[in-house]
């Protein structure tokens, strides 16, 4: 498998435009999760999905953000609009059911909003 | 709410030196999740651990869960082990989000 897949990978946009932050999961995951890492507050989680149903956002910072989980395979993180603090890594991460099942991270989205 | 913490955090060492990296939480849990974050960002979990101790080649993990800590070991140390390691706990039945500690950034020296 091609492991958690996340885009762009890296993105620099100006105040006030909308960022959109994409994660395709590993196949046969039912859990999704979106989390954000800044220098200053270390890895947060975001918002989480299983089976494509958002369970817990309250770790979504304000009204700006928004999650969705269309289908299985693919879900998207969207801030409107973007602002200097919210520059940070989103990392995209799925897990199957179960507590014996490991977690698996994508390789971040580098954001830096100027 | 879980409490993480994670100590130190900062270590450097000298390549071949066994190296201890700890981590409480304040909360009963469901699992405790080591982490290893290299330059560049990507996130690997080395370990999943509930009770007791796992090992992977030169990598040991312990956990008390009635002390509510765990401990990541390294044996004989290796400049590539250099990264920050980060402690995770998850409190729920099932795969809820985990709750992070601020990371041990290690350096291993030749």
């Amino acid at each position: 498998d091609a492991g958690v897949i996340q885009s762009p990978r890296h993105e620099v946009t100006e105040m006030g435009q909308e960022v959109t932050l994409r994660c395709k999961p590993i196949s046969g995951h039912d859990y999704l999760f979106w989390y954000r890492q800044t220098m200053m507050r270390g890895l947060e989680l975001l918002i989480y999905f299983n089976n494509n149903v958002p369970i817990d956002d309250s770790g979504m910072p304000e009204d700006r953000f928004s999650a969705k989980m269309p289908n299985a395979s693919f879900s998207t993180l969207k801030i409107q609009p973007s602002e200097p603090r919210d520059s940070a890594v989103y990392f995209c991460a799925s897990s199957a059911s179960g507590i014996g099942n490991t977690i698996y991270f994508g390789e971040g989205s580098w954001l830096t909003v100027v | 709410k879980n409490e993480v913490e994670q100590s130190p955090q900062n270590l450097t060492a000298q390549e071949g030196e066994f190296i201890t990296i700890n981590c409480s939480y304040s909360v009963g849990i469901s699992a405790l999740h080591w982490l290893q974050q290299h330059p560049g960002g990507g996130i690997v979990s080395l370990f999943m651990l509930s009770s007791g101790k796992k090992k992977h080649g030169r990598l040991i993990a312990t956990i008390n869960i009635q002390e509510k800590h765990s401990s990541l070991h390294i044996t004989a140390s290796h400049p590539r082990d250099s990264a920050v390691y980060i402690c995770a706990t998850r409190t729920g039945g099932g795969a809820d989000g985990l709750t992070f500690g601020k990371g041990t950034h290690l350096i291993i020296q030749p």
